[in-house]
């Protein structure tokens, strides 16, 4: 079964620009989350789906951040315009949905980003 | 709110030492309790987790865990580390709905011949 994949895996962009990351969970998985770590601090929640809803996004920085997740599978977190404080590692997690109740969350490699 | 707190930023170890990263946590609620792994270039990896039952956690890799309710403690431990253990160890906690994870800052084990 293939895990939790994120894409891209490095991001260097400018200050200014827009940057896309992508994740995709484990097939089947309802739940979809969104964390992010800056400059070796804690991992910080950020967002979480429940299927292609919106659940909780109170970790969200600020508008300059959108994630979609259309359809239910895939899920997208937008940067517009990316800042230098937004340089990190953001990381994507999945798990189940079962008789209304999440299971343990899988997590993917991440995607390092860094704003120059 | 919940809050996870690891003391131990860096934790360097000889290799077939015994080792303990520590973790304390914050929480108006009962909690789930994880410890997570990050090997270099790799993403996180579920070493153990504390749901219920006995206190004394058994994870991958020989580690282990035990849960201190009185002290909010969840303190990861090897009793002989390799040195395929270097990696950056995190301790989380959930609510009971396993949702939003709290993480600590990490620990950086590094382990040496």
């Amino acid at each position: 079964e293939a895990g939790v994949t994120q894409f891209p895996s490095h991001s260097v962009i400018e200050k200014g620009q827009t940057v896309t990351l992508r994740c995709d969970p484990i097939s089947g998985h309802d739940n979809l989350y969104w964390y992010r770590r800056v400059m070796g601090k804690e991992i910080k929640f950020l967002l979480h789906f429940v299927k292609e809803s919106k659940q909780d996004e109170s970790g969200m920085p600020n508008n300059r951040f959108l994630a979609e997740r259309t359809g239910g599978t895939y899920s997208t977190l937008k940067v517009q315009p990316a800042e230098l404080e937004d340089s990190g590692v953001y990381f994507c997690a999945s798990s189940q949905l079962f008789a209304g109740r999440a299971y343990e969350q899988y997590f993917g490699p991440g995607t390092r980003l860094t704003v120059t | 709110a919940q809050s996870v707190t690891q003391l131990d930023s860096q934790v360097p170890v000889f290799e077939e030492a015994p080792v303990e990263l520590r973790c304390n946590y914050s929480s108006s609620v009962s909690v789930y309790l994880f410890w997570y792994v990050q090997y270099p270039n790799q993403g996180l990896q579920l070493l153990l987790k504390y749901l219920s039952g006995s206190t004394l956690v058994k994870g991958i890799n020989g580690f282990e865990a035990e849960f201190n309710k009185s002290q909010t403690s969840f303190h990861l431990r090897k009793p002989s580390v390799h040195i395929s253990d270097t990696a950056e160890y995190f301790c989380a906690v959930s609510g009971r709905n396993f949702n939003k994870f709290y993480f600590g800052s990490g620990t950086k084990l590094n382990v040496k011949p």
